[in-house]
């Protein structure tokens, strides 16, 4: 079965200063990973996909996330946050097994960035 | 750019409507999905389809039905709408990864 937490609903950091959002996945089989991003009122945007390529997995925006397989963690990260960078973000994984159909959104992680 | 369009970004419907919801993509994907999203429920997968005239119920179905008459458009309708049903609807094409529309944000009064 199919998994994921995103462990913060709500994260905030001040400008300039790095931002880590949290997300744990399960998967019966070697799961695709995603992280998008959505602005107020938008639909999503994929910021970065793990797809059993390199672990450390670098996205738009300055973003990137390491698969970890040990910990069955997929972690955002960005050393420097903007104020452009608040907005909702949704860890997904998707079984590849089945083509991508069963797929899971985490609830969301809520970024707040302090001038 | 690759695109996922809704025809509507806001709409207001009674309840009772009849209500359709369109979705284009141009990228000639075949997996096309909605979904509604709701604060504190994040996205709930009400359909989708892998072909022109199939489809698949998601998480939700009830309420709702869709159409796939060519492989770009993917339309979901609200047979009867109803106060529940007001909600923001995204759709999305998928190859590898989702490309998501704008979303439709539908109020039900």
């Amino acid at each position: 079965a199919q998994s994921v937490t995103q462990l913060d609903s709500h994260v905030s950091v001040s400008e300039g200063t790095p931002v880590l959002l949290r997300c744990n996945y399960s998967s019966s089989y070697s799961p695709s990973l995603f992280w998008y991003v959505q602005h107020p009122n938008k639909g999503l945007q994929l910021l970065l996909k793990y797809t059993s390529a390199a672990t450390l997995v670098k996205g738009i925006n300055g973003f990137e996330a390491e698969f970890k397989k040990s910990e069955t963690s997929f972690h955002l990260t960005k050393p420097s946050a903007h104020m452009s960078d608040a907005a909702e973000y949704f860890c997904v994984v998707s079984d590849k097994r089945t083509g991508g159909f069963k797929t899971i959104f985490g609830a969301g992680t809520r970024l707040f960035v302090k001038a | 750019d690759v695109k996922v369009t809704q025809s509507s970004r806001y709409l207001v419907k009674r309840t009772g409507e009849k209500v359709f919801l369109e979705c284009v993509q141009d990228m000639d994907h075949e997996n096309m999905f909605w979904y509604r999203q709701d604060p504190g429920l994040g996205l709930r997968l009400i359909y989708f389809s892998y072909d022109v005239k199939m489809k698949e119920k998601g998480d939700i179905p009830e309420g709702y039905s869709v159409s796939r008459e060519k492989k770009e458009r993917f339309s979901l309708i609200l047979e009867s709408a109803s106060t529940n049903q007001t909600s923001m609807y995204l759709c999305a094409s998928q190859s590898d990864g989702y490309t998501f529309g704008s979303g439709t944000r539908l109020t039900v009064v």
